[in-house]
């Protein structure tokens, strides 16, 4: 079973940021929090990850709370190119993912 | 660029016959490949997990004999849907990751089956 609890829906005005919460209150030591985001018909993209500590890069920032139990994926500025499912995974480095329902997240211009 | 190849896109068969799908990692030895499942409006499913050199580990409900998982090599592992029903159309991801690195998945597959 998954490990995480997001919302099924969201939506954003593009050019807004979208933050998308997720709830992981089980989430070991050792495990990382896993973003991934699919388009319709594609493979999962990776978006970004961390264990503790807050994490940026050029598509997005994680804000994982203190106690781990659970983060937020900020999109600073949304277009309509990232209307797409959202999954959070918790999971160790190698190991097998596993895939909750995601929040789909819709960008309305 | 993709670093995780998976081959065919798309695949239109006949009830009853078998089909293969490739999953190859461009620029890095995988030993340990994923396969999911993907219905439609529905989450990926972890169907089974791939070893190279040795038997596949297969998901609670996942039949090891219609589902087939090969993996001969470092860099490819395929997936056969022996026998295939309406029932197994399906959009089919493998994934792989270098060592201790986050997972890359495949395009996927789409399978519709006649």
């Amino acid at each position: 079973d998954a490990k995480t609890t997001q919302p099924p829906s969201m939506d954003c005005a593009e050019g807004r940021a979208a933050n998308l919460p997720c709830n992981h209150s089980t989430i070991s030591g050792n495990e990382y929090v896993y973003w991934y985001r699919q388009i319709h018909s594609q493979g999962p993209q990776y978006i970004i990850h961390g264990l503790k500590n807050n994490e940026t890069n050029e598509m997005a920032s994680l804000i994982i709370t203190e106690d781990r139990k659970s983060s937020t994926l900020i999109l600073p500025h949304a277009t309509l190119r990232d209307t797409a499912v959202y999954y959070c995974i918790v999971g160790g480095g190698s190991e097998k993912l596993v895939f909750g329902k995601g929040t789909k997240l819709t960008v309305n211009p | 660029g993709a670093v995780v190849s998976q081959h065919p896109s798309w695949v239109i068969c006949k009830s009853g016959t078998s089909v293969k799908i490739e999953c190859r990692s461009l620029d890095f030895q995988a030993t340990t490949m994923f396969w999911y499942r993907q219905f439609p409006k529905q989450s990926l499913m972890l169907m089974a997990t791939s070893n190279e050199g040795s038997k596949a580990t297969y998901e609670q409900g996942v039949e090891k004999d219609k589902f087939l998982i090969n993996h001969a090599s470092l860099t490819l592992s395929t997936l056969t849907v022996t026998s295939a029903h309406p029932e197994d159309s399906s959009f089919y991801i493998c994934s792989a990751n270098r060592i201790n690195e986050k997972l890359f998945f495949g395009s996927g597959t789409q399978l519709s089956v006649l």
